[in-house]
């Protein structure tokens, strides 16, 4: 079965520090691996997507990385900021499929001041 | 440029009742997807439209949910009667093609009492 799981459930950390969120995934296989953030109430929103030869990619604080051969992708945001608080979710796309998109159940932020 | 627009945003219904949840796509966004995410879960995939026809419908849970998109523009799920566990976040989602980047509506969120 096609999985995406994500550590640490939820994280609190104050204002200005940085944090790394993971990503295991045994998708198979695999197109591209997407992260994206989830403000409470709103819709996912697309911070980072990597393919397959891609090991790492920022988007401003943001910064991903990508080993595709042990299926393991980081988050890392820089310098915090209140409004990082969301939610944060690993996305993994599978080759070959109509859809194929795989979502892990998401890191919690909190960004405390 | 208007995003992914989703009606209602909250919606409270009795069990057996009908819910009709309405998906506008970004214009020009022959793709559209519908996503649902259940409290303490995963978002899961549900079904993807190509313009008016049903690519892949392989995620919907049965036959209680009923997904149209007629002339390829708007989408509607209706979910016909709606059960307790029907209660969740239905997220619609568009892109131009297969490789173009996913944008997410705000979800409508649906009480079932």
């Amino acid at each position: 079965k096609n999985q995406v799981e994500q550590s640490p459930q939820s994280l609190i950390i104050l204002e200005g520090k940085n944090c790394t969120l993971q990503c295991n995934y045994t998708v198979s296989p695999f197109s591209n691996l997407r992260w994206y953030k989830q403000d409470t109430g709103r819709g996912p929103v697309s911070l980072t997507i990597m393919t397959f030869s891609e090991n790492t990619k920022s988007n401003g604080r943001y910064t991903a990385t990508l080993d595709a051969d042990t299926k393991q992708s980081s988050l890392h945001i820089t310098a915090s900021q209140l409004s990082d608080s969301a939610s944060y979710i690993c996305v993994v796309s599978k080759a070959g499929g109509a859809d194929g998109l795989t979502f892990g159940k998401g890191t919690h932020l909190i960004i405390q001041p | 440029e208007a995003g992914v627009t989703q009606f209602p945003s909250h919606s409270v219904i009795e069990k057996g009742q009908t819910v009709t949840l309405r998906c506008d796509p970004i214009s020009g966004h022959d793709n559209l997807y519908w996503y649902r995410r259940v409290m303490g879960k995963e978002i899961k995939f549900l079904l993807h439209f190509v313009k008016e026809s049903k690519q892949d419908e392989s995620g919907m849970p049965n036959n209680r949910f009923l997904a149209e998109r007629t002339g390829g523009t708007y989408s509607t799920l209706k979910v016909q009667p709606a059960e307790l566990e029907d209660s969740g976040v239905y997220f619609c989602a568009s892109r131009p093609n297969m490789a173009g980047e996913l944008f997410f509506g705000e979800g409508s969120r649906l009480t079932v009492l």
